[in-house]
């Protein structure tokens, strides 16, 4: 079974406008992190927030939000007031604490701003 | 602080010929994985070091290899390049992992193309 599942291979936002990134997980280990990263052309994975599963409340950082349903088992990345600079590929990925220190990544979303 | 660092940018070698790529992590880092990306296997896990020791290793065959320094720098090897190993290969310095352990950051990256 796969560990991260993104079903949106690419999506679409005008300038400004909000838009949501879905991301679900699965795992048996009650200690786990999800992480979101963006991914220009030129390839660097950049860093944008982080969900820890003991965390109550959802991840903000900046006009990023992470919405949080662990009973559900998803980890959706909220853009607020996109911008052009935005456009790129953004990845869900997973890291099982118990069980060592690699990523589980998704497929990835190909996110492009409209002017 | 600086940022994780991989040398080199770019490689073009030729089928059968070896390569070392290097990675540099973030000051006081311990732990670095390697990930591959290609847009068919999207990212895949390739290994984990800490404190010199390769604590973790993903689903490729033992051309892939690795090794980490007594300064946290890390250095992988493709011996026998094949068509297949042309990739982006990811670097990713972290942390230990654990709960708390958030930082998890990756290097821009070495695109490796086997002619």
């Amino acid at each position: 079974a796969q560990k991260i599942t993104q079903t949106q291979p690419g999506m679409f936002v005008q300038e400004k406008e909000a838009v949501t990134l879905d991301c679900t997980y699965d795992t048996s280990d009650p200690s786990y992190g999800l992480f979101w990263y963006k991914q220009p052309s030129s390839g660097e994975m950049i860093f944008l927030i982080y969900q820890g599963s003991y965390d109550q409340q959802n991840a903000t950082e900046g006009r990023y939000s992470l919405s949080f349903q662990k009973a559900r088992k998803s980890a959706n990345l909220v853009i607020s007031a996109s911008q052009l600079g935005d456009s790129a590929m953004y990845f869900c990925a997973m890291r099982e604490f118990n069980t060592g220190n690699q990523f589980y990544f998704g497929t990835g979303t190909s996110l492009t701003v409209i002017p | 602080k600086a940022g994780v660092t991989q040398t080199p940018r770019y490689l073009i070698k030729t089928r059968g010929q070896q390569v070392t790529l290097s990675c540099s992590p973030i000051s006081g880092h311990r732990s670095v994985s390697w990930y591959q990306q290609t847009p068919g296997q999207g990212l895949q896990f390739l290994f984990e070091y800490f404190s010199e020791t390769q604590r973790n290793k993903g689903n490729f065959p033992g051309r892939f290899s690795g090794r980490q320094f007594s300064n946290s720098r890390s250095e992988m090897n493709v011996s026998t390049l094949e068509l297949g190993d042309s990739a982006l290969y990811l670097c990713a310095s972290s942390l230990p992992g654990g709960r708390g352990n958030t930082e998890a950051f990756f290097g821009q990256g070495t695109r490796l193309t086997v002619v």
